[in-house]
């Protein structure tokens, strides 16, 4: 069974950090792309960044681009969301997600993220 | 970035209901779309990809069709399961983008 199980939310400052960790079983981890996808409270989903499998390409949309890192170790089966200087507009649950060319095949059930002083 | 458009945002509906939803792209996306549906609380569930293949598992009720900029999701017969909120995504060209969402509602 594929399972993917998210970490390391909470609350955080504004110009705060946090690590988001997702660790995946039930599948080839090393095999496939990754990504984070997020939703602020009563909002839609707004994809975050994506990881090929070797960890050789990385996209990011605009508005993380220099705050986020997104990373991975395939010999843990785990996948990574490095955010620095986090403002209130992040404030939402963060769910990490299996690439399917593109589309997301499977989600993590979410970890939320709330930056407020 | 490519715009996603969906319509409408919100829909009342009926058990038995033929439902179809609709998405546009600001530009063409060729076939990359996908759809999910999202109940509260609930992460997002792959229904729909490369515009009408249809995931694994998924009830056949649920059909995608659509290229270039248009495209649409119908649910030949919607059951109480299917109370939720559905979004498009097109996963042509970075950054990926999903549409605003549509809500089916109870009529």
């Amino acid at each position: 069974e594929v399972q993917l199980v998210e970490s390391g939310g909470g609350l955080v400052q504004p110009g705060g950090s946090l690590r988001l960790s997702c660790a995946v079983s039930g599948f080839t981890f090393s095999s496939h792309g990754m990504s984070w996808v997020r939703q602020a409270p009563g909002k839609g989903l707004e994809w975050v960044a994506t990881i090929k499998e070797d960890g050789s390409e990385k996209y990011y949309v605009d508005s993380v681009k220099g705050r986020f890192a997104i990373s991975r170790d395939n010999a843990k089966n785990s996948l990574y969301l490095q955010m620095d200087s986090l403002r209130a507009e992040d404030t939402a649950v963060y769910y990490c997600a299996r690439d399917l060319t593109g589309s997301f095949a499977y989600w993590g059930q979410g970890t939320l993220v709330t930056v407020s002083s | 970035d490519i715009q996603m458009t969906q319509s409408p945002s919100t829909l009342s509906a009926s058990v038995g209901d033929r439902v179809t939803i609709t998405c546009r792209a600001s530009q063409s996306i060729s076939s990359w779309l996908a759809w999910y549906q999202q109940k509260p609380g609930k992460a997002p569930n792959l229904l729909i990809y490369k515009a009408s293949s249809l995931e694994s598992g998924v009830p056949s009720r649920f059909s995608g069709s659509g290229s270039g900029t248009e495209f649409t999701l119908t649910i030949s017969s919607l059951q109480p399961d299917d109370f939720a909120t559905y979004y498009c995504q097109q996963y042509n060209s970075y950054p990926r983008t999903f549409g605003q969402g549509t809500k089916v509602e109870v009529k």
